[in-house]
């Protein structure tokens, strides 16, 4: 089965930039969805289809796709946004949702 | 305004069958492309893919968990329902419904708030 790898933990200090990988065997031929969960919440959608962002998602969240690795990246971030990252893709071949382990991204 | 809200017993007895209840509105299961996962998250844990109903009736399954899942959908109650047999303490999680308008390929542009179940004698 298809398997999504995230580093567990990334450390940004406030203002500055993170990035947050998803590794898969040729995901850039998936299509790519990241989702924010902080605690006790339900996920929300942040970038859908590689790069883009749903309506209330600020443009300081964006995301590219590219041979065996998406990334998110997260610009001047705030402490706001201290939370867990999951990627997610649907596998064609062989009808299966698959999410990654997470990262839990904290704010310095 | 699109909402879903899952609904089920919050502690069920190892060996027991969970029944889960996604209710939703704002939306119609019978538009096209239209589907309804189910995902949960055991505690401190990744979130895993359970089954998903599309509008066609089309039904999935995650592989390792196909021979316990039931999933089904009442249209004209606006409901998506999952069952899980043989509950095991390992299947203590919160269980979220999500919803992708676009097919399978989709992204979960909107989730319930997730109902927590715990597995315990």
């Amino acid at each position: 089965s298809y398997v999504l790898t995230q580093p567990p933990s990334v450390s940004v200090a406030p203002g500055k930039t993170a990035r947050i990988t998803c590794g898969g065997n040729n995901i850039g031929s998936k299509s790519v969805h990241w989702y924010q969960q902080k605690p006790g919440q339900a996920p929300v959608l942040v970038i859908y289809y590689d790069s883009d962002r749903p309506s209330g998602i600020p443009e300081r969240f964006s995301g590219s796709n590219s041979g065996n690795t998406a990334t998110l990246t997260i610009s001047r971030v705030e402490a706001g946004d201290e939370a867990d990252y999951y990627c997610q893709v649907w596998d064609s071949s062989s009808d299966y949702v698959v999410f990654g382990g997470g990262t839990k991204l904290t704010v310095l | 305004q699109v909402t879903l809200r899952e609904s089920g017993p919050a502690l069920v007895k190892p060996t027991q069958t969970l029944t889960l209840t996604c209710t939703f509105s704002g939306f119609s299961l019978s538009t096209s492309g239209m589907c309804v996962s189910w995902i949960r998250q055991p505690p401190g844990k990744a979130l895993e893919w359970l089954a998903r109903i599309d509008w066609d009736d089309d039904k999935y399954y995650s592989t390792s968990l196909k021979t316990r899942l039931t999933i089904s959908k009442d249209t004209s109650k606006n409901q998506v329902v999952l069952t899980m047999t043989n509950m095991d303490p390992v299947d203590t999680a919160t269980y979220y419904c999500a919803r992708a308008q676009l097919g399978p390929n989709d992204a979960f542009d909107i989730w319930g708030q997730g109902t927590m179940v715990t597995v315990s004698s």
